[in-house]
């Protein structure tokens, strides 16, 4: 199973952008990197996913790099609300079946 | 939309009861999960319902059955259950079993 590594904890001023790096070196192919976040206690919310090139919508950006072992997911005007914990996950074929493989995750604190 | 409704909110209950956890979706996802959540700890992937049949069980103890009465339901029974097992219980549901994964807000369950 690819894993993924995240730093546990960042602070990003209100306004900037926040870079949240992952590392998934050990990633397949065929596996997909997908990002959620949860704000205290509530379900993950989907955030964006990708599988080789670079992906944007309306809540962030997703760079991946050209050898696929690393991602960062990009909020590009930080706000407080988007103070949450940011999962890295990789999807993809285990035993036959469909899986999200959680990283554990980097606290980010968005400050005013 | 992507909504999925999770109840009840919050669940007490002793080690003798037996207690039902309930999950809805009206997406038409065909695919629906079970993960639990210890605090500060990423979600853990217990049951997975693909067409309305088990598609995969993580070594789950059996105090913990789910059911999947139809594509929309999916429940969790609960019976005998340990302190150990208190947790938040997170409802997910997708297209099919490859696709994006949407998140309910959770029940958060204290068993005493």
């Amino acid at each position: 199973d690819a894993k993924t590594t995240q730093p546990p904890s960042m602070d990003c001023a209100e306004g900037r952008a926040a870079n949240l790096p992952c590392n998934h070196s050990t990633i397949s192919g065929n596996e997909y990197v997908y990002w959620y976040r949860q704000i205290h206690s509530q379900g993950p919310q989907y955030i964006i996913h990708g599988l080789k090139n670079n992906e944007t919508n309306e809540m962030a950006s997703l760079i991946i790099t050209e050898d696929r072992k690393s991602s960062t997911l990009i909020l590009p005007h930080a706000t407080l609300r988007d103070t949450a914990v940011y999962y890295c996950i990789v999807r993809g074929l285990t035993s036959g079946t469909y899986k999200y493989i959680f990283g554990t995750g980097t606290r980010l604190k968005v400050l005013a | 939309d992507t909504e999925v409704t999770q109840t009840p909110k919050h669940l007490v209950m002793g080690m003798t009861n037996k207690k039902s956890l309930k999950c809805e979706q009206h997406m038409g996802h065909r695919a629906m999960y079970w993960y639990k959540q210890k605090a500060k700890k990423p979600p853990e992937l217990m049951f997975v319902y693909s067409y309305e049949k088990l598609s995969i069980n993580e070594s789950v103890p059996s105090r913990f059955s789910p059911e999947c009465p139809n594509s929309s339901l999916l429940n969790l029974h609960l019976h005998a259950l340990q302190p150990e097992d208190s947790a938040l219980y997170l409802c997910a549901s997708s297209q099919e079993i490859r696709e994006t994964q949407y998140f309910g807000p959770g029940t958060r369950l204290l068993v005493l």
